[in-house]
């Protein structure tokens, strides 16, 4: 049962357009929400986070949305840049004994066309 | 340079064979962990070191044996395993259980034949 979905697995955007990657959630204790990012052959990176306080976070080029009674997460990132081709990871973390614990989606392939 | 150094890159090992995978981090912090990544799957929890005690085994079968000899540095000692269990092997640390942001080593790619 996979608690975080990924349900698109690539994506393909215009240099300069937004790229917007989504994340759905089932698990209502998880109280954290991460993206990561990974290009090939390297680890995951992380990115930006968002607590499940506030629905909205920003860094830069990259902002993550969060809906909690929809139970979905969004990374938009404008303008999106040809060095932004890679997977991109939701993550969540539950509160309690198990607050340690990162749940992954499966990753979207997020592909910047020059 | 990520911090969490994983060694090595590459490896391919009969389904006989006896290998080890070495994790170590400079980073100082005090919780370690390996992932497996297979093909279309999410990231899977394999087993977590929280101040080198293991505190999480997740359903890994006893084939995987994970050793935290100290803080900075995390083994997984791979015996007679199977095709299926070709996949990334990922280490992560973290400055303590209840802490996000890992960080992530650049794994090793685990071929069985």
């Amino acid at each position: 049962d996979q608690q975080v979905k990924q349900n698109s697995p690539s994506l393909s955007v215009q240099e300069g357009r937004i790229s917007i990657l989504n994340c759905d959630y089932t698990n209502s204790m998880f109280d954290y929400f991460l993206w990561y990012k990974k290009y090939p052959a390297e680890g995951p990176t992380f990115l930006i986070s968002i607590s499940s306080i506030k629905d909205k976070n920003e860094d830069g080029r990259f902002t993550v949305f969060l809906n909690k009674s929809a139970k979905h997460l969004s990374l938009h990132i404008v303008p999106s840049q040809p060095g932004d081709s890679a997977v991109y990871f939701c993550a969540a973390k539950g509160s309690g004994g198990s607050n340690y614990k990162l749940t992954f989606g499966k990753g979207t392939l997020l592909t910047v066309n020059p | 340079e990520t911090g969490v150094t994983q060694t090595p890159r590459h490896l391919v090992m009969g389904m006989t064979n006896k290998k080890s995978l070495k994790c170590e981090q400079h980073l100082g912090h005090n919780a370690m962990y390996w992932y497996k990544q297979s093909a279309k799957k999410p990231l899977e929890l394999m087993f977590v070191y929280s101040l080198e005690e293991r505190v999480e085994n997740n359903s890994v079968p006893s084939r995987f044996s994970p050793e935290c000899p100290n803080s900075s540095h995390l083994f997984l000692h791979l015996h007679t395993l199977q095709p299926e269990d070709s996949a990334l092997y990922l280490c992560a640390s973290s400055q303590d259980r209840g802490r996000v942001g890992y960080t992530f080593g650049s794994g090793t790619r685990l071929t069985v034949v």
